[in-house]
């Protein structure tokens, strides 16, 4: 059974700063990896989505990295702004799970001004 | 497009009673996908549909049913309603191959008293 770990759970930061968010899983044949947002009370929005055979995607101030391996994701968010506050969640698909999404817990940003 | 559309958006039900969730999309994708999400617990697959006419279970599907009415919609039914069963509702939908992943609903916010 894919199990999803995602670290920070938390993190708070200054306006303008650097993040790096981290998600690990125990199951590396994955089909791909999504990373999504999902402010309050929300539902999800797909940030990227990185195919197995990639090692990495970008969108924006967004960068996301796979190393299918080891079993490890890392969504890069460059210049945060307050706008960036949202719970941040990582799901990798397939392996015996063809197209069936595992979520990790998430990571909860917060970007003061 | 609307994307993918979720009714209700609220409901209030007593224990035993049943109801069912509708959810309708937009962009002719072939897979459906209902999922929970429940504080501390994250987000998990109930039930989803590969494509239309087949549907199978997910990690937690017992005390639900799905329906794959057509290509568009995919409906989820409570038949006795417990406390367990309050959570917030996602309905998502997907096309194999693509590099954009499950678009998620809005979600329904359920509780059962």
């Amino acid at each position: 059974k894919q199990e999803v770990t995602q670290i920070p759970a938390a993190l708070s930061v200054p306006e303008g700063e650097n993040l790096v968010l981290n998600c690990s899983f125990t199951d590396s044949a994955i089909y791909n990896l999504q990373w999504f947002r999902q402010d309050p009370g929300k539902g999800l929005t797909s940030l990227l989505l990185i195919q197995s055979s990639q090692r990495e995607q970008t969108s924006g101030r967004l960068n996301a990295s796979l190393d299918k391996s080891s079993g490890r994701s890392t969504l890069y968010i460059a210049a945060s702004q307050p706008g960036d506050s949202a719970t941040y969640l990582c799901a990798p698909a397939g392996g015996t799970s063809y197209g069936k999404l595992t979520f990790g817990q998430g990571t909860i940003l917060t970007v003061h001004p | 497009n609307a994307g993918v559309t979720q009714t209700p958006k609220f409901q209030v039900l007593k224990t035993g009673q049943s109801m069912t969730l509708q959810c309708a999309q937009d962009m002719n994708h072939n897979s459906m996908y209902w999922y929970r999400q429940d504080p501390g617990m994250g987000l998990r697959l109930i039930y989803y549909s590969a494509s239309e006419g087949t549907t199978d279970k997910g990690e937690v599907p017992n005390g639900y049913n799905v329906s794959r009415l057509n290509k568009r919609e995919f409906s989820l039914r409570l038949e006795s309603a417990a406390p367990s069963q309050t959570s917030v509702y996602f309905c998502a939908s997907s096309e194999v191959d693509t590099p954009w992943g499950q678009f998620f609903g809005p979600g329904t916010r359920l509780t059962v008293l």
